[in-house]
């Protein structure tokens, strides 16, 4: 089983809808969670951390579920400018090489 | 402000030929800095990571090679380049507590 975990799409949706990603982790010691946007041709940027309580940003909702060890982000009212590859990132206390997930594709169209 | 520089953006350099790449960290000091590769449609795989001056990890063996002669810069050295080098190479970093990457803007290498 790999160490992270993501479905890799693509994800196409319509303007405005509602979209949602999951990703698991098999190290049940890991601490930190986040999650990246990568656009086309441009280096991964740090869209959020998961927090344990689950956290929110404007239309964007990242949340943390340690017994099924997964993360989630979803995202809602859709935009074109959303289309992009979501990596989750996950990184065991102690260690300073996290793990990425190999990505979720999204394509939002008109 | 912390920023992290990348260069050159893009290379096309002939099988064969040597490779460096650097990369410099401001505004911080003794980071964890890495080296990433993309090949196309693919994932992240890292290739070295450093957490101080002259201390380089090796994630992948392979005719690279990494070196950190300062605390601010990560350089990625190659005598020879393969084909097989082509990608997309990035560099980042993230201060002594563990918080997520920071990425530099990326060197796509072509090698021909």
């Amino acid at each position: 089983r790999k160490e992270v975990e993501q479905d890799p799409g693509p994800f196409n949706v319509p303007e405005g809808a509602t979209v949602a990603f999951n990703c698991t982790y098999s190290n049940s010691a890991s601490q930190s969670f986040f999650w990246y946007r990568q656009d086309c041709r441009k280096e991964p940027k740090l869209l959020m951390s998961v927090y344990s309580s689950g956290n929110e940003d404007g239309r964007f909702t990242a949340q943390l579920n340690r017994a099924s060890q997964y993360i989630s982000l979803l995202i809602r009212d859709s935009k074109l400018s959303d289309s992009a590859t979501y990596l989750c990132v996950v990184n065991s206390g102690g260690s300073y090489i996290p793990t990425f997930g190999r990505g979720t594709s999204l394509i939002v169209h008109p | 402000s912390q920023t992290i520089h990348q260069w050159p953006a893009t290379l096309v350099q002939p099988v064969g030929s040597p490779l460096s790449l650097e990369c410099t960290v401001e505004g911080t000091s003794n980071p964890n800095l890495y080296w990433y590769r993309q090949a196309a449609g693919r994932g992240l795989q890292l290739l070295f990571y450093s957490v101080g001056i002259g201390q380089i990890s090796s994630e992948v063996p392979q005719n690279l090679s990494a070196s950190r002669p300062q605390d601010r810069q990560f350089i990625l050295s190659s005598k020879k380049l393969l084909l097989s080098d082509s990608g997309f190479y990035l560099c980042a970093w993230i201060p002594r507590l563990v918080y997520g990457y920071t990425f530099g803007s990326g060197t796509r290498l072509t090698v021909v």
